[in-house]
């Protein structure tokens, strides 16, 4: 079965330092998002992403962040100055058409230092 | 704001007990999904529900979509230790129209031998 993949597993990054985070969708899947876990929090929505433009981003997705899908096939997240409190779980995820049920990959763990 | 509150939020229990976790909103969703996430991977999704009222089955678990689409439960019968893990519930938001997923807090679970 297809699944979405996500490297690498584990970032560990000295704060004020960028970090690219990756992702592979599923090859037929048309929607993107990024998702976040802070160690004992709820999963947080980051950034919804269709027809290679932003389409919604909360207000965690601010101008240190970034995404973009450069070649039709991975999806990254960019985090251009890193601070301690980005510590946490990227989850990516997939899906065909809107509203339908989202596929995630295994999440990256991002530690700043 | 919409939000999704789970409860117990940890559930400690025996192999061969039975227990339900609930997911509870003020706000009425089209949908509801349950996830069930393994530490180290991304959530896995377990059902969706859409209509008012409606029971699905997958094998030990139960989920059901409250009348009014607020609320739902996971029931698990004679739980095993391989049910261990967190159990999410999530819907996608009302706003923007983009596919956001708005996340319960979890449910830890562990099913001791």
């Amino acid at each position: 079965e297809p699944e979405v993949t996500q490297t690498p597993s584990h970032q560990v990054t000295q704060m004020g330092q960028e970090v690219i985070l990756r992702c592979v969708p599923i090859s037929n899947h048309l929607y993107f998002y990024w998702y976040r876990q802070i160690l004992g929090q709820k999963v947080e929505f980051l950034v919804s992403f269709y027809n290679n433009e932003i389409s919604e981003k909360s207000e965690i997705f601010d101008d240190q962040f970034s995404v973009e899908r450069p070649d039709g096939s991975n999806f990254t997240l960019k985090i251009r100055s890193t601070k301690l409190e980005d510590s946490a779980m990227y989850f990516c995820a997939s899906t065909r058409q809107i509203n339908q049920p989202q596929h995630f990959g295994d999440g990256t763990r991002l530690s700043i230092l | 704001t919409q939000l999704l509150e789970q409860s117990p939020q940890f559930l400690s229990i025996q192999e061969g007990e039975n227990l339900t976790v609930y997911c509870n909103s003020s706000s009425v969703f089209s949908s509801l999904q349950w996830y069930r996430q393994e530490p180290g991977e991304g959530p896995v999704l377990l059902v969706t529900v859409v209509t008012g009222g409606e029971v699905k089955k997958l094998k030990r678990l139960t989920f059901q979509f409250g009348d009014a689409r607020k609320d739902s439960s996971l029931h698990i019968t004679a739980a095993q230790p391989g049910d261990t893990g967190l159990y999410l519930c999530a819907a996608h938001s009302g706003s923007g129209n983009t596919g956001k997923l708005i996340f319960g807090q979890g449910t830890t679970l562990q099913v001791k031998p």
